[in-house]
């Protein structure tokens, strides 16, 4: 199976700041990548399919990049929302797999 | 605006089998290009894609899972389920359904369910 390692683990953010999140995968995905924010007591919502495709109705500071084995997450102004937990997930090859999260704390 | 939501047992015993139903609405379940999939979450932790299963029946699942795990689709009613045997303490989670589509992204996901073994 493809393992997904994401880092940093946690990050501590202020309102509007830059926040990026990488994510790594144990062999190339190509672009089949896609990323997640999760709010307590929620389910996941889907932000970017594809590396860098920003989901449909998803708001423009968060974007995605990187091909193969890296990848990043980057949110250009952190808005309260924000503050959640985020996960990448492969799905190159079956079984899909998810890296385990990255929580953006409020500073 | 297509919706899920998951039913079924919010507790289970160790050893006995786990089943859950997904009702479909707002889209239909025998569209081509989706597939109709089941994660899980552990408490704390993050999720675990359980398996999925395509409107002509074509199923694949998460190989720790394998021997225990069939995912089945009932179009006439728009519906998809999961039924897990065995199960024990660690299969304890949230279970979420949800619509693979583009790239196999889960694009729309049912609240969760709870269940603990």
């Amino acid at each position: 199976d493809i393992q997904m390692t994401q880092s940093p683990s946690s990050l501590s953010a202020s309102l509007g700041d830059k926040v990026t999140i990488t994510c790594r995968a144990s062999q190339s995905v190509r672009t089949d990548l896609n990323w997640y924010r999760q709010r307590p007591g929620e389910a996941p919502k889907l932000l970017i399919y594809a590396a860098s495709s920003l989901q449909t109705g998803v708001p423009s500071r968060f974007s995605g990049s990187g091909s193969g084995t890296v990848f990043t997450l980057t949110i250009s102004s952190v808005q309260p929302d924000d503050f959640a937990s985020y996960y990448c997930h492969q799905t190159t090859r079956s079984p899909w797999t998810f890296g385990q999260g990255t929580r953006v704390e409020v500073k | 605006q297509p919706q899920l939501k998951e039913s079924g047992p919010g507790h289970v015993k160790p050893s006995e089998t786990l089943s859950l139903t997904c009702s479909v609405s707002g889209v239909s379940i025998s569209s081509t290009g989706y597939y109709w999939a089941w994660i899980r979450q552990p408490p704390g932790k993050g999720p675990e894609w359980i398996g999925s299963i395509y409107y002509t029946g074509s199923t694949h699942y998460q190989s720790s899972l394998k021997s225990r795990v069939t995912i089945s689709l009932d179009t006439s009613n728009s519906q998809f389920s999961l039924r897990l045997t065995s199960v024990t303490a660690g299969d304890t989670a949230v279970y979420y359904c949800a619509r693979e589509y583009k790239y196999n992204s889960l694009d729309v996901w049912g609240q969760g369910t709870t269940v603990t073994v």
